[in-house]
């Protein structure tokens, strides 16, 4: 079936510019989420959405940044006034919470701030 | 919360030596251990996995252990093979109503020829 979908695969802006990041989970994936790689680096967990229980965001680095997720469905992770920094794929994760939390990641989106 | 520390960082390794990476995890509470696969400019996917009612599990060249009392577990990859260069990530978390999976650092593995 279907794996999990991102777009756009890559998104280049200029400092100071918004930016909105699409996930489209696995169907029945109750679990979401986001996590930013730096290029060579580790998975940097941003924020988890569990069904309908509010998500824990400890991991958004700033105010600038914020997702959101109707239902079990569709997320978006939103970056404002994107910095230098901010450089890097954005990857999201589903997983069925009846099998623990293997996860499934999408082919990432490559975000380039210039 | 959970802190998950993953050792070594680099690894290099002749073409048909085992390769084994390192991990240990800080919260009692986590049953669930998934190892994950990037190669380069692709996305991480699951090789293996293992709960906290198993010692160990095995999948042809590739082992994981997991020792409760001493909250480690390990990646035993033998024979192993030029594809097998990665980097690797271990992982832990539980599978109860809170299932946010903490990551280790990743171990970048290099087979060479």
């Amino acid at each position: 079936g279907a794996g999990v979908s991102q777009s756009p695969s890559n998104k280049v802006t200029e400092k100071g510019k918004d930016v909105e990041l699409r996930c489209d989970p696995i169907s029945g994936h109750t679990a979401l989420y986001w996590y930013r790689q730096r290029l060579g680096q580790g998975l940097e967990f941003l924020i988890y959405f569990q069904g309908n229980s509010a998500p824990d965001k400890s991991g958004l680095p700033s105010d600038r940044f914020s997702a959101e997720r109707t239902g079990e469905s569709v997320s978006t992770l939103t970056i404002q006034r994107t910095q230098q920094e901010d450089s890097a794929v954005y990857l999201c994760a589903s997983s069925l919470k009846s099998k623990g939390s293997e996860q499934y990641f999408g082919p990432g989106t490559r975000l380039t701030v210039t | 919360g959970e802190n998950v520390e993953q050792h070594p960082s680099t690894l290099s390794v002749q073409e048909g030596d085992s390769a084994v990476i390192k991990c240990t995890y800080s919260d009692s509470a986590s049953n669930y251990f998934p190892w994950y696969k990037q190669e380069l400019g692709k996305r991480p996917q699951l090789i293996i996995d293992i709960r906290s009612n198993v010692g160990e599990k095995k999948d042809q060249r590739i082992a994981v252990t997991l020792n409760k009392t001493a909250k480690h577990f390990s990646l035993h990859i033998t024979e192993t093979q030029p594809e097998d260069s990665a980097v690797y990530f271990c992982a832990a978390s539980s599978s109860g109503g809170y299932q946010k999976v903490t990551f280790g650092t990743g171990t970048k593995l290099q087979v060479i020829p």
